[in-house]
């Protein structure tokens, strides 16, 4: 069974601090996806990261994928109140009995303090 | 372009009833994919189908559980005799793939079933 551990839990902070959520397993996925879910709404997708060692931007917010690809991180720069939300990481595979399932970390819930 | 259409966005069912929850991808999607989130859980896969295939249902219970993607018309999941555990938000996401490799699933708003 592929995990995907995503830490902190929860994270509450104060506007314009810096935040990173890391997403951690011991196995390796062919892509990582990044999501923000709002209450009662679906995911919302940020990003999809494939390839060793990728790093994109999106504003503020920066992924990467480890080298491995066994890992990923979002940092978020000068956190504001509208970041509020579940963040959510998704790692997907190539081939196998696993192809198409997204297996999801647990979820970041990020508060962010005016 | 519309996004994963998703309804009832919201469903109450007493212990016994049938639920029925309808899921149509995005456009030129063919591929639609139903997680269950439970409260205080994560997002948990439970099928993978095609065009009138079933390509992975082993997340999926093997009793009250079933799921259908016709040539025609939206993504069925169907939950038979429901219980009070049954009780959860169900997503469907939908992607473009193809046999060459993952791509990105994108989710619709989701149907919260409640059992009564």
């Amino acid at each position: 069974t592929q995990l995907l551990e995503q830490s902190p839990q929860f994270l509450s902070i104060q506007e314009g601090e810096n935040l990173t959520v890391y997403c951690n397993s011991s196995s390796v996925f062919s892509s990582l996806q990044w999501y923000r879910q709002e209450p009662g709404e679906g995911p919302v997708l940020l990003v999809t990261v494939v390839t060793g060692g990728e790093v994109k931007k999106l504003k503020r917010l920066t992924f990467q994928f480890g080298d491995a690809r066994k890992d990923s991180s979002l940092h978020i720069t000068a956190a504001q109140p509208g970041d509020t939300g579940l963040y959510l990481c998704a790692g997907g595979r190539f081939g196998g009995t696993s192809y198409g399932k997204l297996t999801f970390g647990q979820g970041t819930i990020l508060t962010v303090h005016p | 372009n519309a996004g994963v259409m998703q309804n009832p966005r919201h469903l109450v069912r007493r212990r016994g009833q049938e639920a029925r929850l309808r899921c149509s991808p995005m456009k030129g999607h063919s591929h639609v994919y139903w997680y269950r989130q439970l409260p205080e859980e994560g997002l948990k896969f439970m099928v993978y189908l095609q065009k009138e295939n079933i390509i992975d249902e082993s997340g999926m219970p093997k009793e009250r559980f079933s799921a259908e993607f016709p040539k025609e018309g939206p993504s069925i999941l169907r939950i038979q005799q429901v219980v009070r555990g049954d009780s959860a938000a169900y997503f469907c996401a939908s992607s473009p793939k193809s046999l060459a490799g993952a791509e990105t699933q994108y989710f619709g708003p989701g149907t919260r079933l409640l059992v009564l």
